[in-house]
């Protein structure tokens, strides 16, 4: 099991090329979150979703889109990216909400110019 | 406001112990996680505390007080390959995990 996965690894984007990050688990879970990971400050939670076709905004979604088509794929899309999105990106799935550990993908590693 | 209160970073040696301690205050609360996160790598779950008293598991052990909103992370027999962050997390009445900025332990020889 390759368990939760993240495309890409790394990128650089000019402020307003937008771009998506592919988060893809094998575990079957129904629960996905995209947390972004800056210096000095804890996990923050930008979207989630409970199961396949649903999405919820977490505490800071300004400038993020997601997308779960796929029970095993959450997307999340910058469209005009800016220098504050500058940041390490990391996607989790957990198979429940309350005690169930969440699973964290390698992180993308995104610097915005 | 919902806060999470860690220490930035310890100093330990090898083969000692060490305690990190955790604050919260959430609104609602639904149970209390550590995390391990080794630098330039993803947050690995380490235990998981909703009621009070102390979970062990081998050499890391999880305490917690919902009176005081207070835990602590204890690693005995200390080993090089605990030099990492380690972050406190608390679950609010949503579900949603309210994260501590970590803790970096160095451990020294």
């Amino acid at each position: 099991n390759a368990g939760v996965t993240q495309t890409p690894k790394f990128r650089v984007l000019k402020t307003g090329q937008s771009m998506t990050l592919l988060c893809a688990q094998d575990m079957n879970h129904e629960y996905m979150y995209w947390y972004r990971q800056d210096p000095g400050m804890g996990l923050r939670l930008i979207h989630y979703s409970v199961g396949e076709g649903t999405t919820a905004k977490g505490e800071v979604p300004d400038g993020y889109n997601v997308s779960r088509k796929k029970k095993q794929n959450f997307l999340l899309g910058l469209e005009s990216a800016a220098p504050s999105q500058t940041s390490v990106y990391f996607c989790a799935s957990s198979s429940g909400l309350a005690s169930n550990e969440q699973f964290f993908g390698p992180g993308t590693r995104l610097t915005v110019l | 406001g919902q806060n999470i209160d860690q220490p930035t970073e310890m100093t330990a040696t090898e083969g000692a112990i060490v305690q990190i301690n955790c604050t919260y205050q959430t609104s609602g609360f639904n149970g209390l996680f550590w995390y391990q996160q080794h630098a330039g790598e993803a947050p690995t779950f380490l235990s998981y505390n909703v009621l009070d008293g102390l979970e062990e598991k081998g050499r890391f052990s999880s305490f917690l007080s919902r009176s005081k909103g207070y835990s602590y992370l204890l690693l005995k027999e200390l080993q090089m390959k605990d030099s990492a962050s380690y972050l406190c997390a608390a679950m609010d009445s949503n579900y949603q995990l309210i994260w501590g900025a970590g803790t970096k332990l160095i451990i020294k020889p």
